[in-house]
């Protein structure tokens, strides 16, 4: 069966420090990782990762991929209390185009 | 310029009632899906219209029922509702035909309360 699993479930950092949530994934015919951002209301997208390797950036938050070892990794730098929210991760499949498998998000505040 | 609308933002209504979730997408997206989100905030995929056509039906009681009057439209019609079945109801489009490998873009939800 098809999972997605995000670790820590939750983090409480300081302004100012740097985090990484992890995601990892057993998907069946695996196509790309998303990680979405999710604040009070909708899940809003952050970044799309198809091949291992590749950095993909945006401001402060970057993230990548290694398809070997079956996971993915979101970075924020010198974090802000903005940055408080739930950070879901799914995976997409090459065999559905409409279908993502979701993990249950990790929750990080970020405290002032 | 919202580009993923959903109506009623929040719903509170006795079990037993039937009730209605409307969504709309300007994107020009050809599929659109219904999730529920539960109170530990896992997203669960309820249903995705590609083009007038369900594609996916996930085990979701009959008592749910998705109806799209047109690619920019997909409405929750769901009856006899139960305890159970309150949640945030989100709605997303996404481009989905032809084997694009496109993100996913969410409304902000419908918070439905059952009393």
């Amino acid at each position: 069966e098809d999972k997605v699993v995000q670790s820590p479930l939750s983090l409480v950092v300081h302004e100012g420090d740097t985090v990484t949530l992890n995601c990892s994934y057993e998907v069946t015919n695996f196509r790309s990782l998303l990680w979405y951002k999710q604040e009070k209301k909708a899940p809003t997208f952050l970044f799309m990762l198809t091949s291992s390797g590749i950095e993909k950036k945006s401001g402060r938050l970057s993230s990548i991929l290694d398809k070997k070892e079956l996971f993915s990794i979101l970075n924020i730098t010198a974090t802000q209390t903005g940055d408080s929210a739930i950070y879901l991760c799914a995976a997409s499949r090459r065999d559905s185009n409409y279908q993502l498998i979701w993990g249950a998000g990790t929750k990080l505040i970020i405290k002032p | 310029d919202t580009a993923v609308s959903q109506t009623p933002k929040y719903l509170v209504t006795q079990m037993g009632n039937d009730k209605s979730i409307k969504c709309e997408q300007n994107l020009g997206h050809d599929t659109m899906y219904w999730y529920k989100q539960d109170s530990k905030k896992f997203l669960k995929i309820m249903f995705s219209y590609n083009n007038k056509e369900l594609i996916i039906n996930e085990t979701v009681p009959n008592r749910f029922s998705p109806k799209s009057p047109d690619k920019a439209h997909l409405n929750l019609h769901i009856n006899s509702l139960e305890l159970g079945d309150s949640a945030v109801y989100f709605c997303a489009s996404s481009h989905g035909s032809g084997g694009s490998n496109q993100p996913q873009h969410f409304g902000d939800g419908t918070r439905l309360s059952i009393l």
